[in-house]
């Protein structure tokens, strides 16, 4: 079945330190990608999202783009600040099967950013 | 602009007690999804509502229902509480189903049955 693996967590660096979050997915077809973020206390909210390959999807100045031929999703931001403080979820959404609305969730990195 | 509501916040609960999970969006969202949350597993559909008068099974359905009470408001009820439902709940919705469209969470109800 459908999946999406996360690199472990928690993840702590220093403010304005380079981000790599890795998210690889195992899917049929050709799904969506999409990274969330859910910051203490409250709700999932979107990030950013891909719909194909070699799309970049982008937001907040954070980056990820969809690597059809490595099955990747990584997430990437230029320099990380206390409030990117959070927990970010990778997840895909197939299309073409009756399927198509359900959101397929990796299990989460939690991200810590030190002043 | 409130989005989704979720109440309660948090809840207490014995093993075997009964409580409804309540959910109301107001975007005139036609779909609408409940999700639990667990340490290391991300986050899971339990039952999802493509469109008003419809419910359907998620990936995680046993010891729950639902019900579709209009188009703003998806209700999640456990009949008979177990530890094992101890979790976060979020409720979601979407414009529509199958389609590019964004889900929107709202804030979640953290559960804890002893």
């Amino acid at each position: 079945g459908d999946s999406v693996t996360q690199m472990e967590g928690p993840v702590t660096l220093s403010e304005e330190a380079f981000l790599t979050i890795n998210c690889t997915y195992t899917a049929t077809g050709y799904p969506s990608l999409f990274w969330y973020v859910q910051y203490p206390g409250e709700g999932l909210q979107l990030l950013l999202k891909a719909t194909k390959a070699d799309d970049k999807g982008s937001n907040k100045g954070f980056e990820a783009t969809y690597r059809k031929e490595t099955t990747s999703f990584h997430l990437e931001k230029g320099s990380v600040q206390v409030s990117d403080s959070a927990v970010y979820f990778c997840a895909l959404r197939r299309y073409g099967s009756s399927n198509t609305g359900k959101l397929i969730f990796g299990q989460g990195t939690t991200l810590q950013v030190k002043p | 602009n409130a989005g989704v509501t979720q109440t309660p916040k948090f809840q207490v609960l014995k093993t075997g007690q009964s409580m409804t999970l309540q959910c109301a969006q107001d975007m005139n969202h036609n779909s609408m999804y409940w999700y639990r949350q667990d340490p290391g597993m991300g986050l899971r559909l339990i039952y999802y509502s493509a469109s008003e008068g419809t419910t359907d099974k998620g990936e995680v359905p046993n010891g729950y229902n639902v019900s579709r009470l209009n188009k703003r408001e998806f209700s999640l009820r456990l009949e008979s509480a177990a530890p094992s439902q101890t979790s976060v709940y979020f409720c979601a919705s979407s414009e529509n189903w199958g389609g590019q469209e964004t889900q929107y969470f709202g804030p979640g109800t953290r559960l804890l049955v002893l």
